[in-house]
């Protein structure tokens, strides 16, 4: 079973700044296979990047995925004040299933 | 414009069951991927479940046995039955549509299931 881990737990941050988010697998994962992914509470879910690097439909280009193997990462150059939410990484296995990272708060200083 | 409506969650008790309900719109579910996700109070989130467009279908080590996954065509409508409830099983679950790179690109708005006596 792939792990994700990601980090920082929580990161604090002004509106303007970059956050650099990050996912590490504990086994290579194809690239096709990783996502990001923004929770703001009381809602479900928002896709941001697919294949780790792809932006889906609608997402701003501030929002930018990178990495390969076990190390990926995802980037937000200039934090608008809707962006303080939890970000989760998530990898896909077909038959193994799928699995998220624990995720990381990115909240306001 | 593609829609995903949970029904079904609720209040059961340890060891009951209780299947939820998914109705799609603006896609047919038979020919996409489709899973279950769930988030427990204050907690990040766990795959449940997933059934491919070929019918095959897989879960997670913690409901497999317990939970099972179906779908019905003509009603483009996802299920998924909960057997043998515990109280960890408590969490808003999410119906879920997922590209073929293993993304999910739409959510539903969740159903909380309550686990307890």
């Amino acid at each position: 079973e792939i792990v994700l881990t990601q980090s920082p737990g929580t990161l604090s941050l002004s509106p303007g700044e970059r956050a650099t988010l990050s996912c590490r697998a504990s086994q290579s994962v194809s690239s096709s296979y990783l996502a990001w992914y923004q929770q703001k509470p009381g809602q479900a879910p928002r896709l941001l990047i697919y294949g780790a690097s792809s932006r889906a439909t609608g997402i701003p280009d501030r929002f930018s995925g990178s990495g390969s193997g076990t190390d990926f990462t995802l980037t937000i150059s200039r934090l608008e004040p809707e962006d303080f939410a939890v970000y989760y990484c998530q990898q896909y296995g077909s038959s193994r299933g799928f699995t998220f990272g624990p995720g990381t708060k990115v909240d306001i200083k | 414009e593609v829609q995903l409506v949970e029904s079904g969650g609720g209040l059961v008790q340890p060891g009951g069951s209780l299947r939820l309900s998914c109705a799609a719109s603006g896609f047919t579910v038979s020919s996409n991927y489709m899973s279950w996700v769930r988030q427990a109070p204050g907690k990040g989130l766990e795959w449940v479940s997933v059934i491919y467009s070929g019918g095959s279908t897989y879960y997670a080590d913690s409901v497999k046995g317990r939970f099972t996954i179906s779908r019905h065509n003509s009603k483009n409508t996802l299920y998924l039955q909960m057997n043998s409830l515990r109280a960890e099983d408590t969490a808003v679950y999410y119906c879920a549509r997922v590209l073929r790179v293993g993304a999910i690109d739409y959510w539903g708005q969740g159903t909380l299931v309550t686990v307890s006596s």
